[in-house]
């Protein structure tokens, strides 16, 4: 079965600072890679996704992540952080459609991200 | 354009009462999640719906049960409500089948069991 570790449950930086957070996934084949955030109160939204093709992913807020088939990681960065990026960031895995059914995105356990001004 | 509503967002109940958390999307996507966030354990999947009347088990789907007569709504209940059901729970939804599709979540409903 497929898995994700986020190693840093917290994580604080600086404002303005860069910001990269980590992601490693278990699954046997090319996965479908994600990463949401949640600020507080409210749900998860998403900043990017991997499918397959470039392996570095653009999102919004100006994040991006770089699949590394490697070292089965898909890190989380951003050059300059701003206050309002505080929030919980999950990293997910998906698996890859074949027809055969749907069971869910499986998540990482979060990293709280802290901003210092 | 409402999306993928909740409700309630703030529910307190007892040990063995019955409770059913309603979900609500608007975009008539196939696919419906239900998730579980707890400290420690992130998110995890207690059931999904690929369409109407057609759900299954996820990772945690004991002392839950779901239906789906409609597209539109997948509403969760907690038969009899324990204490490890305290939690909050997202409902999700996606345009096609299979996880590898991009899922837009609600804003999640806060359950306190006493």
């Amino acid at each position: 079965a497929q898995s994700v570790t986020q190693p840093d449950i917290h994580i604080t930086v600086s404002e303005g600072a860069s910001l990269e957070l980590r992601c490693n996934y278990s699954y046997g084949a090319t996965p479908y890679l994600f990463w949401y955030v949640q600020s507080p109160g409210q749900g998860l939204q998403l900043l990017l996704k991997y499918f397959s093709g470039d392996t570095l992913v653009q999102g919004i807020k100006g994040f991006e992540a770089e699949f590394k088939r490697s070292q089965s990681s898909f890190n989380l960065r951003k050059p300059s952080v701003h206050w309002s990026d505080a929030a919980e960031y999950f990293c997910a895995v998906g698996v890859r459609y074949s027809g055969g059914g749907a069971d869910g995105l499986t998540f990482g356990k979060g990293t709280h991200l802290i901003i210092q001004p | 354009d409402a999306g993928i509503t909740q409700s309630p967002r703030y529910k307190i109940t007892e040990t063995g009462r019955q409770v059913t958390l309603m979900c609500h999307q608007t975009w008539s996507h196939s696919y419906m999640f239900w998730y579980r966030q707890d400290l420690g354990h992130g998110l995890r999947l207690i059931y999904y719906s690929a369409a109407a009347d057609i759900t299954d088990k996820g990772e945690v789907p004991d002392g839950y049960v779901v239906s789906r007569s409609k597209t539109e709504n997948f509403p969760l209940t907690l038969e009899s409500a324990t204490r490890s059901q305290t939690s909050v729970y997202f409902c999700a939804s996606s345009v096609l089948r299979g996880s590898g599709e991009t899922q837009y979540f609600g804003p999640g409903t806060r359950l306190l069991v006493l």
